[in-house]
């Protein structure tokens, strides 16, 4: 089968940083992707990771280790708008399409 | 550019009712995807369209139909709709089949009593 495993949730504050880990079992692998959803809107792409390591866009990061099945997604400078959940999908060899973690949610404070 | 658009925003039926969510694309993509997201949930794949002319079930296909349209559009019908189909419901699309990078619409929130 396949599988995802992130935190439910997470909390950090304003200026800080948080890693969002993610686990995952999968029959075939082609890459991790990252996902944000703010509350009641529509999840939008962060980035992606096929090969090992680090992928740098901005104030997010996302790490990849395929020996490991893991990765991570970083996020520096934390501020308010920060606060969604965030759902890392792998792209499964055996089934071709992204399949999606539960989600992190992430809850920003002052 | 609208990007991916669906309608309606909210819909409530009643038990053993029908209906049919929208959902088009502008962004001259050739594939097409339907979810469901239910709390505590990640996003669950009901059917696809990988080109215009081609449907294929996903990982929770039961109770749901689809019709590829068009290259922009792809609708999802609910026949006999249950109260276990109540959920919120995002439209994806992709330029190409097995993307990594998909482009949702805004979802479909939709109860069923």
């Amino acid at each position: 089968g396949q599988s995802l495993e992130q935190p439910s949730e997470v909390t950090a504050v304003e200026g800080a940083i948080v890693q969002i880990n993610c686990t995952y079992q999968t029959s075939g692998f082609y890459g991790l992707s990252w996902y944000q959803q703010h509350d009641g809107g529509a999840p939008t792409f962060l980035s992606y990771n096929a090969l090992d390591g680090l992928e740098e866009t901005g104030r997010f990061s996302s790490f990849l280790s395929r020996s490991d099945s893991y990765g991570y997604l970083l996020l520096q400078e934390l501020q308010m708008k920060d606060s969604a959940s965030y759902f890392c999908a792998v792209l499964s060899g055996g089934y071709n399409k992204l399949i999606f973690g539960a989600g992190t949610r992430l809850a920003v404070h002052p | 550019n609208a990007g991916v658009t669906q309608t309606p925003k909210f819909q409530v039926l009643k038990t053993g009712q029908s209906m049919t969510l929208q959902c088009a694309q502008d962004m001259n993509h050739n594939s097409m995807y339907w979810y469901r997201q239910d709390p505590g949930m990640g996003l669950r794949l009901i059917y696809y369209s990988a080109s215009e002319g081609t449907t294929d079930k996903g990982e929770v296909p039961n109770g749901y139909n689809v019709s590829r349209l068009n290259k922009r559009e792809f609708s999802l019908r609910l026949e006999s709709a249950a109260p276990s189909q109540t959920s919120v419901y995002f439209c994806a699309s992709s330029f190409r089949d097995s993307s990594y990078e998909q482009y949702f619409g805004p979802g479909t929130r939709l109860t069923v009593t």
